[in-house]
């Protein structure tokens, strides 16, 4: 079966700090993956999709990068946070445009 | 422009009554719909889907229904447990070219079922 890994849980750091989240997902080759916001009391907004190694595409202009090193590796970066970046940050997989699955999410607080 | 709305952004329902989430799109591209059940601090999960050329899916407790000519879904839990309690989102695919039937999702609606 397919799972998908995200980590940190919870992360805690200063404006200007950089930034790294990882997520990986086993039980699939070659998926489609996500990275997705969900900021206070609001839905969840698409940030990057990949459709494969080094294939980045991102949804919105922002503060952030994201980079596909692996096929079922996705990270996202940031060389300088700032307080807005604050949110629950999640990644998703699916195999082929259909349904996608979550991680468990990442908290990150920017003080 | 916000493609997926759902204007509730909370409901409260006893259990073992009837849940009815709604939602409402305006692009008739989209194709497939889904929704998601989050609780507080981990990732969605996913519910139950439905294809644009159905009218109804039904898994066990959660029915989805649509309606096209009206733009409108809506997600009916039968009957209503505490455990539903949780955050829905909506969600649509639009699937034209290359956009890779990327998921636009609504805000969510909160649901509370009290004992």
């Amino acid at each position: 079966s397919q799972t998908i890994h995200q980590w940190p849980a919870t992360l805690v750091q200063p404006v200007g700090s950089p930034l790294s989240l990882e997520c990986t997902v086993e039980g699939t080759s070659n998926p489609n993956l996500y990275w997705y916001r969900q900021a206070a009391g609001r839905g969840l907004q698409l940030l990057f999709y990949s459709v494969g190694i080094g294939q980045i595409s991102s949804e919105v202009p922002q503060n952030l990068s994201a980079s596909r090193p692996q096929d079922r590796q996705f990270i996202l970066s940031s060389k300088k946070l700032l307080l807005s970046d604050s949110g629950f940050y999640l990644c998703a997989w699916s195999v082929f445009p259909l349904t996608q699955y979550f991680g468990p999410g990442t908290r990150l607080t920017v003080l | 422009d916000q493609q997926v709305k759902q204007n509730s952004p909370s409901l409260s329902v006893q259990e073992g009554r009837i849940s009815i989430l709604n939602c409402d799109y305006t692009n008739s591209m989209f194709d497939y719909f889904l929704w998601y059940k989050k609780y507080p601090a981990e990732g969605p999960t996913f519910l139950i889907s439905i294809s644009s050329i159905k009218d109804k899916n039904e898994d066990g407790r959660f029915t989805v229904f649509l309606n096209k000519s009206a733009k409108h879904l809506s997600l009916h839990i039968v009957p209503s447990q505490p455990g539903d309690s949780a955050v829905y989102f909506c969600a649509a695919r639009v699937d034209y070219g290359g956009s890779q039937g990327n998921l636009i999702f609504g805000k969510g609606t909160k649901l509370s079922v009290k004992p």
